[in-house]
């Protein structure tokens, strides 16, 4: 079945370490997206790619970065500079030809620095 | 910049009854879609109901349904005879036009997490 995965989905890491959350999906898509949750802040856009090697910066950029040297792939990295890292991040993908598309999504990554 | 209210953090439901979830945007686009989608405990985003903003016709999936005013800029969820299913967290959804960058952005409100009662 075609899909988003997410991993790991739980990860622990020390202050000032950077981490790299993983998202790969198999569903042909060339937009995808990475968002951040928290409580009461609902979800929060922090950078969305169109194709291979281009991408843009959402609302919240500040301390992450992100590649995409294939069509399936989109990592995060959580940079030291991130000064509230401690969230849960949500990975999605569309297909912007499809004008009634909708957005996929991942099950997510919980991040908690320790 | 457009944006996404949703002013009720917190609903509650008889089951079987009726509820209905608040949800306001701004925007100065002609041409955008709405979503409503669910979030489980397990997290997983689902979605619920899709509107496309040049349809007057109100959108339909079953049990959900939406009340979309336009020129008012508000897109409520009604949720008819509820199930213990249901409960969960509800964010409605903005999709802008094309962006310069060739893509659509969405953006998301802050959530209504819907508790059923038994």
């Amino acid at each position: 079945d075609g899909g988003i995965t997410q991993s790991p989905k739980y990860l622990f890491r020390k202050e000032g370490q950077n981490v790299t959350l993983s998202c790969e999906q198999n569903l042909n898509h060339d937009a995808m997206y990475w968002y951040r949750q928290d409580p009461g802040q609902g979800l929060r856009l922090i950078y969305y790619s169109q194709i291979v090697n281009d991408f843009q910066k959402g609302d919240i950029a500040e301390g992450y970065s992100v590649s995409r040297e294939k069509k399936e792939s989109f990592p995060l990295t959580v940079t030291s500079a991130q000064k509230n890292p401690t969230a849960f991040y949500l990975c999605a993908s569309s297909r912007p030809g499809l004008r009634t598309g909708e957005l996929f999504f991942g099950e997510g990554s919980r991040l908690t620095v320790l | 910049a457009q944006t996404v209210t949703q002013s009720q953090p917190e609903m509650s439901v008889q089951e079987a009854e009726t509820v209905t979830l608040s949800c306001t945007y701004d925007t100065s686009e002609s041409d955008y879609y709405l979503f409503w989608y669910k979030q489980p405990p397990s997290r997983q985003m689902i979605l619920v109901i899709r509107q496309e903003a040049y349809k007057q016709q109100n959108a339909t999936e079953n049990r959900f349904s939406v009340n979309f005013q336009k020129a008012a800029k508000s897109f409520s969820l009604k949720i008819s005879d509820s199930q213990l299913g249901d409960a969960a967290m509800y964010f409605c959804a903005y999709r802008t036009t094309f962006t310069t960058s060739g893509t659509y952005k969405y953006i998301f409100g802050t959530g209504t997490r819907l508790k059923v009662l038994a």
